[in-house]
């Protein structure tokens, strides 16, 4: 079955240093989403690709980067990691075009902690 | 003013009750909104899709559009433990594939 992991599920990091979240789809969709969901906020727009070599910020991006390579995977790099990115992180893919329902399915969701 | 409003709860209910869970917009070129339900430690997954307004039932759910006046609304009826989770509108403009979120209402339903 299709589906979208991420890995991994737990990370505990010290401030400063650089981290990267894996994103791994497996149903060939163009989108691709990171959000963050912290405690009054909900879930917020980090960046987002709509395809191979195509990255965009989204509403909560600085400090962040991401790559898009190849169709499957988004990987979300913390350049410099802060305590104000302790977060739980999400990752999300949808299909865009003709007869594309465009929802997204979202992944298990890593938790990140910095220290 | 935030693009989409949504009461945080939490909302606490008796098994049986019928939950009005609701969230307002002020962007007139959403045309898309949907509700995902999210179980604790979980990824949100898409519990109702619609794009009028007007009601779009599905089982024990139906979901509210009022273009309009910029609200829209999931109903639960006969609600269940089963159901108690945290339940998030999105909303979309034509055109686009972001979604914008509500905060989310965490629901309890009681045995």
């Amino acid at each position: 079955d299709a589906e979208i992991t991420q890995s991994p599920r737990h990370k505990i990091t010290e401030t400063g240093r650089q981290v990267t979240l894996a994103c791994h789809q497996t149903w060939n969709h163009n989108n691709m989403f990171w959000y963050r969901q912290d405690l009054g906020h909900g879930l917020r727009l980090i960046h987002y690709s709509y395809g191979v070599q195509d990255t965009n910020k989204g509403e909560v991006s600085d400090g962040y980067s991401v790559s898009r390579s190849n169709t499957e995977d988004l990987p979300l790099t913390l350049e410099s990691a802060a305590s104000s990115q302790t977060s739980v992180y999400f990752c999300a893919s949808s299909e865009s075009g003709p007869g594309g329902r465009d929802e997204q399915y979202f992944g298990p969701g890593t938790r990140l902690t910095v220290t | 003013q935030k693009e989409v409003e949504q009461d945080p709860g939490p909302l606490s209910v008796p098994e049986g009750a019928i939950v009005s869970l609701n969230c307002t917009y002020s962007n007139s070129a959403f045309q898309y909104f949907m509700w995902y339900r999210q179980y604790s430690r979980k990824g949100p997954e898409l519990l109702m899709y619609t794009y009028s307004s007007g009601n779009k039932e599905d089982g024990r759910f139906t979901a509210q559009v009022d273009k309009s006046s910029k609200y829209i609304s999931l109903f639960i009826r006969d609600s269940q433990p089963s159901d108690s989770a945290t339940y998030l509108c999105a909303i979309k403009e034509g055109g686009s594939e972001k979604l914008v979120f509500g905060k989310g209402t965490k629901l309890t339903v009681n045995p």
